[in-house]
């Protein structure tokens, strides 16, 4: 597979129940991010990380746990979620977090829909 | 505050006609301009950037942008559309942090008339 890929693409849960998404890269970047898309809303960045390591937590609740063991893999552990959560999350890879100038690829998305 | 926005939240134009869609930035400082786009259960790809330069910048597909300071405007254009552009369209601006993060516009779903 080549690009940035998410899985899964389609996701229902009830407010109680534990979920991960995945996120893997294979463009070799040491950037990646997760970003959520609700419907009438701009993108909206969420983590950031560089080398694995979190470099920018966008005010998300605590409800959202991201993880990254590896340059090329990221993760979002989601736990009670609220109806509102339910969106279109995005994963972004850059070959850098901090140079601006960098593009930022993006995967298909996971659609979550929170019951 | 940085900012983007994407006047029109829906166009449709007839095939084989020119395309513009409109973003308006507000960013304190020279910006970095990107337009992304979506087809339907993909996601973004990007079409074109600014940085500095020549404010004409060409793009995949056969779009460009136009990046104009003085109106703080970054339209995307297309001289001929094809069916297969229905996309939506986002316009973003950066970096806002230290980290590359991109500001991003509410979006323009672009439909194409037969």
């Amino acid at each position: 597979e080549t690009g940035v890929t998410q899985t899964p693409r389609h996701l229902v849960m009830g407010m109680t129940n534990k979920k991960s998404l995945k996120c893997e890269q294979h463009l070799g970047h040491n950037a990646m991010y997760w970003y959520k898309q609700s419907a009438k809303k701009p993108l909206e960045l969420m983590f950031v990380y560089s080398l694995e390591e979190r470099v920018e937590n966008n005010s998300v609740p605590s409800r959202f746990s991201p993880e990254c063991p590896n340059s090329s893999h990221l993760f979002l552990h989601l736990h009670t979620l609220q109806p509102e959560d339910s969106a279109l999350y995005l994963c972004a890879s850059s070959q850098a977090a901090g140079v601006h100038t960098d593009t930022q690829y993006f995967g298909p998305g996971t659609r979550l829909t929170v019951l | 505050a940085q900012s983007v926005t994407q006047p029109d939240i829906h166009i449709t134009v007839s095939e084989g006609a020119s395309l513009e869609l409109r973003c308006n930035y507000s960013y304190g400082a020279t910006p970095y301009l990107f337009w992304y786009v979506q087809s339907p259960g993909q996601g973004l790809q990007l079409l074109l950037k600014y940085f500095s330069g020549d404010t004409l910048v060409q793009g995949i597909k056969g779009f460009e942008a136009e990046f104009k300071r003085s109106q703080s405007s970054f339209n995307l254009r297309k001289p001929s559309v094809h069916w297969s552009d229905a996309a939506e369209y986002f316009c973003a601006v950066g970096p806002s942090s230290n980290t590359g993060k991109l500001i991003f516009g509410q979006g323009t779903t672009l439909q194409v008339k037969p």
